[in-house]
């Protein structure tokens, strides 16, 4: 009973490094979700898939691109990696209610 | 001014005390609110969802909105140092959640 598993767990880049960030669920659910976690920012929204082969831009999406690989995955990409999207990532799926996985620590030198 | 206003803490209380969470927000549209919460190093996790204005109970946990003073509140009552976490307020009108920054909460035994 995984529900959202995220890989990797922690990662260190150098800048203008790329990476993606893999997310799968195991719930059945139609929708998935990339946030990011800043101190004192909150949970925001990066991009959003609605259902397979689908996505959209959430309220901070410059600099990540995401790909809808099947219903299971949702990836998130940085091609070029900038010290400020370090950060705490999680993805989620389902809308109401939303399931998180534990995270990727991303440091960014 | 962000959208969920929410006060970062820590709010350090005893264990068995009543806690008290709470959130404002400025957009009058949101109707569902939600209270999530995340453990060091984890996802959040849904703890209470409401619609609308009115309380709800579940075990030592009510939530409250008040929609025509745009607060919610989360409850906890005989606090147990289990509770030691941070509490996310969300809210939505249509398909985004809104996040508020989360308090962090300390249950000393």
């Amino acid at each position: 009973n995984a529900g959202v598993t995220q890989t990797p767990k922690f990662q260190v880049l150098k800048t203008g490094q790329s990476m993606t960030l893999q997310c799968a669920q195991d719930m059945n659910h139609n929708s998935m979700y990339w946030y990011r976690q800043d101190p004192g920012m909150g949970l925001r929204l990066i991009y959003y898939s609605a259902s397979e082969g689908t996505t959209d831009k959430g309220e901070v999406p410059n600099g990540y691109n995401v790909s809808r690989l099947n219903k299971r995955e949702f990836s998130l990409r940085l091609e070029s990696a900038a010290p400020s999207q370090t950060s705490v990532y999680f993805c989620a799926s389902n809308n109401q209610p939303q399931h998180f996985g534990d995270g990727t620590r991303l440091s960014i030198l | 001014q962000k959208e969920v206003e929410q006060d970062p803490g820590p709010l350090s209380v005893p264990e068995g005390a009543i806690v008290s969470l709470n959130c404002t927000y400025s957009n009058s549209a949101f109707q569902y609110f939600m209270w999530y919460r995340q453990y060091s190093r984890k996802g959040p996790e849904l703890l209470m969802y409401t619609y609308s204005s009115g309380n709800k109970e579940d075990g030592r946990f009510t939530a409250q909105v008040d929609k025509s003073s745009k607060y919610i509140s989360l409850f906890i009552r005989d606090s147990q140092p289990s509770d030691s976490a941070t509490y996310l307020c969300a809210m939505r009108s249509n398909y985004q959640l809104i996040w508020g920054a989360g308090t962090k909460l300390i249950i000393k035994p």
